[in-house]
């Protein structure tokens, strides 16, 4: 079984509101990623989490927080979004397996819309 | 730097057509090599991938070999259905390092009629 799950499928939400997005994985992969999507376009990489501690965080802007919970959980935390922050978020994970041949599994991913 | 190269899109085919859609990449070593697909409203799916140079990834009909010599990983089938309609990404994890950063292509948009 190579499943991620995510949710919500969708969110609406307004400039000044909280809500936090989440991922799920029970395939015992020791990493966990956040990417952002815009349409047709590859994903960019947000953050890494591997053994539950922040590896990698590609300058993402404060007002997204992510956080990992334990090893099968991955939260991303909103607050204070802009409407180019608009975007199908997805999460993937990964078994730390050697180098380079790590392959990531991809949820369905979350379609957020700000107003 | 390490970096990927797909053909661009869209390409539009008719049911049965074979299919290629070509990848070259830029990287040191021997990267993993792979190819996700992304159905319209969906997530990223794993469809093949190939871990070292003359290795064939194959699914759901889809084939790519990993071919150094020539620093390709093109994506093909050989009979196209309406279903295969989706982007198609090409991408590679360096191998040096401990870096989890997947290095894509620009995707390529497949449209199939009937």
């Amino acid at each position: 079984d190579t499943e991620v799950t995510q949710t919500p499928k969708h969110l609406v939400m307004g400039m000044t509101n909280k809500k936090s997005l989440k991922c799920e994985q029970h395939m015992g992969h020791r990493a966990m990623y956040w990417y952002k999507q815009k349409a047709k376009k590859p994903p960019e990489l947000m953050f890494v989490y591997s053994y539950e501690k922040l590896s990698i965080n590609e300058s993402v802007p404060s007002r997204f927080s992510p956080e990992c919970p334990n090893s099968s959980l991955l939260n991303l935390h909103l607050h204070a979004l802009q409407p180019e922050d608009s975007a199908l978020y997805l999460c993937a994970s990964s078994q730390l397996a050697g180098t380079g041949t790590d392959t990531q599994y991809f949820g369905p991913g979350t379609r957020l819309t700000v107003l | 730097g390490d970096s990927v190269t797909q053909m661009e899109g869209p390409v539009t085919l008719s049911e049965e057509a074979f299919l290629t859609i070509n990848c070259t990449y830029t990287a040191t070593g021997y990267p993993s090599l792979f190819w996700y697909v992304q159905y319209p409203g969906e997530g990223l799916q794993l469809l093949l991938k190939a871990t070292k140079a003359d290795d064939k990834g194959s699914n759901k009909g889809f084939e790519a070999t990993y071919r150094k010599e020539t620093t390709s990983f093109h994506l093909e089938k050989g009979s196209v259905q309406v279903s295969d309609s989706a982007v198609y990404f090409c991408a590679l994890s360096p191998p040096a390092g401990n870096n989890r950063k997947l290095i894509w292509g620009l995707g390529t948009s497949l449209a199939v009629n009937p």
